[in-house]
């Protein structure tokens, strides 16, 4: 999977929108852009997925750039049970069904009540 | 539909003994992964299976450990002779078939937190 850069940290105030920015330079046609995120002492979570349009669902918006370059996961009021671990990962569609995730090192997302 | 279930949450083992971690995947899911999470660390690939194969164990460390997923039963992780260096925590994922790899989306359990006294 291509390489992702992401800041390590963010703080946000609850209840105001979050932008969690993610570089993927050396993003390839085929590679779809995830993001998933783990909060204190659980698992990960998928949060959302796209390819080249702007994506929402029930718990985000992916905002992606025009040249795919980079991406911005969108909280749009965060909370302080969004205080986690935000990992942007990118997976090739060649790369065969069901492969493995690469973690990188994440965003940490502080949320001030 | 109960999601991924992992147990136990927490085992505690002592030099030398040996630890099995168990991961029952999502209902109508036949593809398991293990992660693990040493403290402080980030999150790493371990094995990848389906029902009774192995199809990517290119994380899996060399000695001590295997894997299995019978076809029957839950999946199992298993860490003969545990040393202090294998406290961590252990996260299985689950998925579908029938998603192309770039659509797949994983779903994970709450982990195994393994101390090794």
């Amino acid at each position: 999977d291509a390489k992702t850069t992401q800041p390590n940290s963010m703080e946000s105030n609850e209840e105001e929108p979050v932008h969690l920015p993610c570089n993927h330079s050396t993003i390839s046609g085929t590679d779809y852009i995830h993001w998933y995120r783990q909060l204190p002492s659980q698992g990960p979570e998928y949060v959302i997925h796209g390819l080249t349009s702007n994506v929402n669902n029930r718990m985000a918006s992916l905002a992606i750039a025009e040249d795919r370059k980079s991406s911005t996961l969108i909280l749009h009021r965060a909370t302080l049970r969004d205080a986690a671990v935000y990992y942007c990962i990118l997976r090739d569609l060649n790369t065969g069904a069901n492969s493995k995730l690469t973690f990188g090192k994440g965003i940490t997302l502080s949320v001030r009540p | 539909n109960a999601g991924v279930m992992q147990n136990p949450r927490h085992l505690v083992r002592r030099r030398g003994q040996e630890a099995r971690l168990r991961c029952s995947p999502m209902k109508g899911h036949s593809h398991v992964y293990w992660y693990r999470q040493l403290p402080e660390e980030g999150l790493k690939f371990m094995v990848y299976l389906q029902k009774e194969n192995i199809i990517d164990e290119s994380g899996m460390p060399k000695e001590r450990f295997s894997a299995e997923f019978p076809k029957e039963g839950p999946s199992i992780l298993r860490i003969q002779q545990v040393v202090r260096g294998d406290s961590a925590a252990y996260f299985c994922a689950s998925s579908s078939i029938g998603q192309g790899a770039a659509k797949n989306i994983q779903y994970f359990g709450a982990g195994t937190r393994l101390s090794v006294l």
